[in-house]
């Protein structure tokens, strides 16, 4: 069965307390994405990556980390920098970042800071 | 920069009442426009694209939006709602690197039985 999966569905994170967010495809996507979505704005890209071993910058990369160090696994780590983390964190992935390519999200992850 | 924007942030219907959500974008290169929609507790998903050819695009579940270019707009319609469609609707548009993918703010529908 192909597609995203993220885990946890639910987190929990702890104040000062950095906390990593799995996203694993089996579709052999080439790009990968983090998306932050929030009440009334949509989403907001966090990071991406377009190939292995190399990732950039979204629109509000401060107070996240990412690695891609395989082509299915693109994980999101909240650090504590991040001041404002509780949201509902969508990875996605395409075929490649042309811009032609359709975007294909994972269930999500509801991040809550206690 | 690109930008989107989503008037209606929640709109509420009958069922078999016309819907049409509208979306406007800011993007000075070559536009290629989305709409996704996110049902209650599934995954977000694509309901249309456009990339070029025929400004009025045909989705799944009879959806369609129209680009007008000259207005910057890609409205959604669909003719009759039904109740399972209500969910949060989502127009994006893509920059002419393919990397960055920005979305509007998100239209909330409910649709009352």
């Amino acid at each position: 069965d192909g597609g995203i999966t993220q885990s946890p569905k639910y987190l929990f994170r702890k104040e000062g307390q950095n906390v990593t967010l799995s996203c694993e495809q089996n579709l052999n996507h080439d790009a990968m994405y983090w998306y932050r979505q929030d009440p009334g704005q949509g989403l907001r890209l966090i990071y991406y990556s377009q190939i292995v071993n190399d990732f950039q910058k979204g629109d509000i990369a401060e107070g996240y980390s990412v690695s891609r160090e395989k082509k299915e696994s693109f994980p999101l780590t909240v650090t504590s920098a991040q001041k404002n983390p509780t949201a509902f964190y969508l990875c996605a992935s395409s075929i490649g970042s042309g811009r032609s390519e359709t975007q294909y999200f994972g269930p999500g992850t509801r991040l809550l800071v206690l | 920069a690109q930008s989107v924007s989503q008037h209606n942030h929640h709109v509420i219907l009958s069922e078999a009442a016309s819907l049409e959500l509208g979306c406007n974008y800011s993007y000075g290169g070559t536009v290629n426009l989305f709409w996704y929609v996110q049902y209650p507790g599934q995954h977000l998903q694509l309901l249309l694209k456009y990339f070029s050819g025929d400004p009025l695009v045909k989705g799944i579940k009879g959806f369609e939006a129209e680009f007008i270019k000259s207005k910057f707009s890609f409205n959604l319609r669909k003719p009759s709602v039904q109740w399972s469609d209500t969910a949060e609707y989502f127009c994006a548009v893509i920059n002419n690197a393919g990397n960055m993918l920005t979305f509007g703010g998100g239209t909330r529908l409910m649709v009352k039985p």
